[in-house]
């Protein structure tokens, strides 16, 4: 089975220090999106690609922020000098434009606290 | 914008009885997608319900979509401890455009005690 992936898995740093984390999709799933969660609340959309291309970015997503997916395939997203209220877990979905759902598939997260 | 709305938002159930969810969003949209949330993990997809009066059913969960209504709703039948999470439902932007970003609810947490 070879659903989303990210990595780490956790993140630990100290406020200031730049970050980033990895999301691999479901192979051939053509849209990626990138959301956060915080502690109570359900996810945030950030950022969401077709492709290599990047669609649409939320108001959420700073300057601080950065995503990419440079050949279509894995995605990264980065965080400079981050702020304490940067802790969140930070998930990764996939899905399949050729599919009519529309259905998005979440990997496991990655879960950062900032120091 | 997009308002998704759930209620409740908790929900302490008692094994073996029914309750319901309620998932209202705020533009018109043909599809709700319902997942579940397990403490420290990700989300799982539940239920995706494609259009006006699709009813899905898996176990002891049942889902619903009024998209004239913009209302879903999230049927517990004979609750057991297994069904303890956090259920959220999620919208797509709506207003002609079926993909891209989901807006979520808040989560409806529910706990099934003895």
């Amino acid at each position: 089975d070879t659903g989303v992936s990210q990595d780490p898995r956790h993140k630990i740093t100290k406020r200031g220090q730049n970050v980033t984390f990895r999301c691999d999709p479901i192979s051939e799933h053509n849209r990626l999106y990138w959301y956060r969660q915080t502690l109570g609340q359900g996810p945030e959309f950030l950022t969401y690609f077709q492709n290599e291309a990047q669609l649409e970015k939320s108001r959420l997503l700073s300057d601080r922020f950065s995503a990419e997916r440079p050949k279509g395939s894995f995605s990264t997203l980065e965080i400079q000098r981050t702020e304490q209220g940067d802790s969140a877990m930070y998930l990764c979905a996939s899905s399949d434009r050729l599919h009519s759902s529309g259905e998005q598939f979440f990997g496991p997260g990655t879960r950062l606290t900032v120091l | 914008e997009l308002k998704v709305e759930q209620n409740p938002l908790f929900l302490s159930m008692q094994e073996g009885k029914n309750y319901t969810i309620y998932c209202n969003y705020s533009t018109t949209s043909d599809r709700l997608y319902w997942y579940r949330q397990d403490p420290g993990k990700s989300l799982e997809s539940l239920f995706v319900l494609l259009s006006n009066g699709a009813v899905k059913q898996e176990g002891r969960l049942m889902a619903s979509l009024d998209t004239k209504a913009r209302l879903s709703t999230l049927h517990i039948t004979a609750a057991v401890h297994d069904l303890s999470a956090t259920y959220f439902c999620a919208s797509p932007p709506g207003g002609g455009t079926s993909y891209g970003k989901l807006t979520f609810g808040q989560g409806t947490i529910l706990t099934v005690h003895p």
